[in-house]
């Protein structure tokens, strides 16, 4: 049972446009939700994150808005780059409990000239 | 540079040949963590250390053990490899900051194919 649904699997996007990720959660516990970016052969690596006492967080061109009573989290990317072409991973933990990370399905972008 | 160390990148090996995956991390982080990703399942945890000597079973833990002698190492083990855990693995630390904010280092992946 995966605790960390997330949509689309995959998604085009033409450069300068926007990009959406959507991801649900189960468990209320969760209080940390984070998003990586993964480059093909690379590890995730970090990108923005939040914390549920917060409806959005905005870092440059990307932005978290996140529901708590709906138990949704989704990542806007906005004027899509071909250089955000990657795959993308939501993920939520509970800080209090060992920093354990539990991580969505993933979705790749592909941003077009 | 600060990074998270896993060798090797690729490993073929035949079923049931024990084999281990090193982690080195250079940041002095409590916490350390293997995954395994696959296909549509995004990454799983294997395993996790909360600090030196303090390991505790991830959600796919059958098949694998670990070991955190040193604050800096945390390999992977897997005693009889099957062909199910074909997988890319990654290896994680994170600094153990209280409530605070805080991101994993990934390293890089270790790509293995069992036989």
């Amino acid at each position: 049972q995966q605790q960390v649904k997330q949509s689309p699997q995959s998604l085009i996007v033409q450069k300068g446009g926007i990009s959406i990720i959507n991801c649900a959660y189960e468990n209320t516990a969760f209080d940390y939700f984070p998003w990586y970016q993964q480059f093909p052969g690379k590890g995730p690596a970090l990108l923005i994150a939040i914390r549920p006492d917060v409806s959005e967080k905005k870092e440059g061109r990307f932005t978290i808005s996140f529901n708590k009573s709906a138990k949704q989290f989704s990542l806007h990317i906005m004027d899509s780059q071909p250089g955000d072409s990657a795959t993308y991973f939501c993920a939520a933990s509970i800080r209090a409990a060992g920093n354990k990370l539990t991580f969505g399905g993933g979705t790749r972008v592909l941003v077009k000239p | 540079e600060a990074q998270v160390t896993q060798n090797p990148r690729y490993l073929i090996t035949v079923t049931g040949k024990k084999l281990t995956v090193t982690c080195s991390q250079n940041m002095n982080h409590e916490y350390m963590s293997w995954y395994r990703q696959d296909p549509g399942l995004g990454l799983r945890q294997i395993y996790y250390s909360m600090n030196v000597e303090v390991t505790d079973k991830g959600d796919v833990p059958e098949g694998y053990k670990v070991s955190r002698k040193e604050k800096r190492n945390f390999p992977l083990i897997l005693e009889s490899p099957s062909p199910n855990q074909t997988s890319l693995y990654f290896c994680a630390s994170s600094p153990n900051q209280g409530l605070g904010n805080y991101g994993y280092t990934f390293g890089s992946g270790t790509r293995l194919t069992v036989v």
